[in-house]
């Protein structure tokens, strides 16, 4: 099947320092990435959907400024957090389209990365 | 509003019984629905998908659900649970539309008894 990696899987950072975690499609081309917050025992939120050469669109709720996200190449797609605070602290998710089109496309999921705000 | 509800946060079976994780969704137009598999530290895998046709869908490591869609539900079964089935189940739904984001229900964690 498809991979997707995600880049670090684990980082710690002071409040008030910027994070970057990077998504990519290993094998296949992704016009669209998501990205997800997992709380602990909850279920995956979604962020924002990453679409190459344009902007994202995010969720409601979710700070377009505080998790910037660039989806430069068909895959890499890029989620920073600025200005992290601990309450930022979670894991982070995203996932690719592959496959098939439109609402047949099956979503591979990267590995998550765990964030953790001092 | 769309949503998916996993009925027990918890399920615990002994190796060999029978595994049974519940999904129940409510959508006003009709879903595709996914189960996916989350081992510990790893991503989220698929395990099944149903999308049109035939409602009892077989996926990977023996595991199977069936779509009713007058019970609007999507449950997921194995016959004879493994030690290695041992992981976070996640149903999800995907509503038509150009996005088609999918929105998860929150989870449930298996626990194989030997």
């Amino acid at each position: 099947g498809a991979v997707v990696s995600q880049h670090p899987s684990r980082v710690i950072c002071k409040s008030g320092t910027s994070v970057k975690i990077e998504c990519r499609s290993l094998d296949f081309q992704a016009t669209t990435m998501f990205w997800y917050r997992q709380f602990p025992k909850k279920s995956l939120m979604l962020m924002a959907t990453s679409n190459e050469g344009s902007k994202a669109t995010y969720e409601q709720g979710v700070e377009k400024d505080k998790f910037l996200i660039n989806h430069a190449s068909l895959t890499l797609s890029t989620l920073t957090v600025t200005s992290a605070h601990p309450e930022d602290s979670s894991f982070y998710i995203c996932s690719a389209g592959g496959g098939g089109s439109g609402i047949q496309e099956t979503q591979y999921f990267g590995p998550g990365t765990r964030l953790l705000v001092l | 509003a769309q949503s998916v509800t996993q009925l027990g946060s918890h399920v615990s079976v002994s190796e060999g019984a029978l595994v049974l994780l519940r999904c129940n969704y409510s959508s006003s137009v009709p879903p595709y629905l996914f189960w996916y598999v989350q081992y510990p530290n790893q991503g989220l895998q698929l395990l099944l998908k149903y999308t049109t046709g035939a409602t009892l869908v077989k996926g990977i490591n023996g595991f199977e659900a069936e779509f009713k869609k007058s019970e609007t539900s999507f449950h997921l079964t194995k016959p004879s649970a493994h030690m290695s089935d041992a992981a976070e189940y996640f149903c999800a739904v995907r509503i038509g539309g150009s996005q088609g984001n999918l929105i998860f229900g929150k989870g449930t964690k298996l626990s194989v008894k030997p």
